[in-house]
Parts: C-alpha cells; sequence; structure tokens
C-alpha cells in the first residue's frame, strides 16, 4: 500500500523566513504534485513533476522531486503572509493520485 | 479554464436519509473522482471513473456508491447515511490527453453534516 507522508503536519513561521516542506512516499512513482488549499476553499494546483531531479519555482515557491530516494521538497523563500495555507504533495499512482495528510502553513508578520 | 461544479457547498442529512452529492466539470475529462476531506487524514480517495457507466473503488467506497451515467457528471450516493460520514467531500477530474499530466482539478467542495 502506498503511503505518502508530509512533515511538518503544522508549521508556524515568521514572515521573510525560509523552511522546506517534506513528502516521503513509499513506492515507485515518477510523478509528484503540489497542492495548495486556503481555508474554506478547494485544493489549486501548484507544481506537477514529472521526472526524478525536476525542479519548478514560482515566486516564493520552489518544488524538487527525488525519486531514488522518493522525496519531494517544497522550499518557502522569506514567506508572506499571503502563503498561509495548506499545502498538499499527492504521489500519482497508475492515474489515481495518493495524497499526503497535508501541512498547515501560518506566516506570522 | 477547467471548471468543476459540485452542487451544494453545504448539507445538512439525517442519519438514515438517502444522499446525492452531485458533480459536473466541463472540459470533456474523462477521469472523475469522490474524496473525503478530514482534519489530520487529508484526502482520502472514495470512488473514481475513467469512462461513462465505469466506476472503481477507491480506500474508503464503504457505505458510498457513485453512478457515472454521462461523461460530464459524477455522482456520489450515500445510500444511508450515518454521524460518520460528517465530512467535506471533494470532487475532482483530470486527463491523461492533449500533455495535461494528469493534473486533477477540484470543485468547490461540500460540506456534510448528518444529524
Amino acid at each position: 500500500e502506498l503511503k505518502v507522508e508530509q512533515n511538518p503536519l503544522f508549521l508556524s513561521m515568521q514572515e521573510g523566513k525560509n523552511y522546506t516542506i517534506y513528502c516521503n512516499y513509499s513506492t515507485t512513482s515518477d510523478r509528484l504534485y503540489w497542492y495548495r488549499q486556503d481555508p474554506g476553499k478547494s485544493l489549486e494546483s501548484l507544481f506537477v513533476l514529472l521526472s526524478n531531479g525536476a525542479v519548478k519555482q514560482e515566486g516564493r515557491l520552489m518544488a524538487s522531486l527525488d525519486t531514488k530516494a522518493r522525496l519531494s521538497t517544497l522550499h518557502i523563500t522569506a514567506a508572506v503572509h499571503d502563503l498561509s495555507a495548506t499545502y498538499f504533495c499527492a504521489v500519482d499512482l497508475t492515474s489515481k493520485l495518493i495524497f499526503g495528510t497535508g501541512t498547515l502553513l501560518a506566516v506570522q508578520p | 479554464d477547467v471548471k468543476v461544479t459540485q452542487s451544494s457547498r453545504y448539507l445538512v442529512k439525517r442519519t438514515g436519509e438517502k444522499v446525492f452529492l452531485e458533480c459536473v466539470q466541463d472540459m470533456d475529462h474523462e477521469n472523475m473522482f469522490w474524496y473525503r476531506q478530514d482534519p489530520g487524514l487529508g484526502l482520502r480517495l472514495i470512488y473514481f471513473s475513467y469512462d461513462v457507466k465505469m466506476k472503481e473503488k477507491g480506500d474508503i467506497p464503504e457505505g458510498y456508491s457513485v453512478s457515472r451515467e454521462k461523461k460530464e457528471r459524477f455522482s456520489l450516493i450515500l445510500e444511508s447515511a450515518s454521524t460518520n460520514q460528517t465530512s467535506m467531500y471533494l470532487c475532482a477530474s483530470s486527463t491523461l490527453h492533449h500533455g495535461a499530466k494528469n493534473i486533477q482539478y477540484f470543485g468547490a467542495g461540500t460540506r456534510l453534516s448528518v444529524l
């Protein structure tokens, strides 16, 4: 059974600081997704990582994928309050996605 | 833009009622999914469908059924609602065609309370 684990589950950060969210998964997959969910809203796609070594960046967020280590990271640079949300990683398993439990990010002024 | 529309944002039902949650997508996606989202558990897949009239069980299908009579519509049915089915329900759709990378697009969610 594929397991997808995120850590930390909750992250309180100060504005301007850097931090990384980790996503570990337990079986082979070459495709990993990151989503963002604002409170009371649905999930919005952030990144799709399609191969080992893939790196994608958008603004203050950068995602990477190491398929050999079965690890993806979401790095936050110089956090701002607008980044406060819950972030999910999801692993592609033959067309269906298995989601991690999510990381609730709270950026404090 | 892909649009996935769920028929209700909030529903309150009584134990034992039959509940229908409807989802419609407008992008001709072949794949559709139903998840439930609970605090601390992330998203868990209930059922999915690769094509009209096809359905596959996800990780937690017990107590649920689905219907896909048309490509754009995927319905989740709670045959006899129970309090442990109180949750947020999310519908999603995706396609592998045209380089779409199998990104799932989500509806706004239905928050169901079963009393």
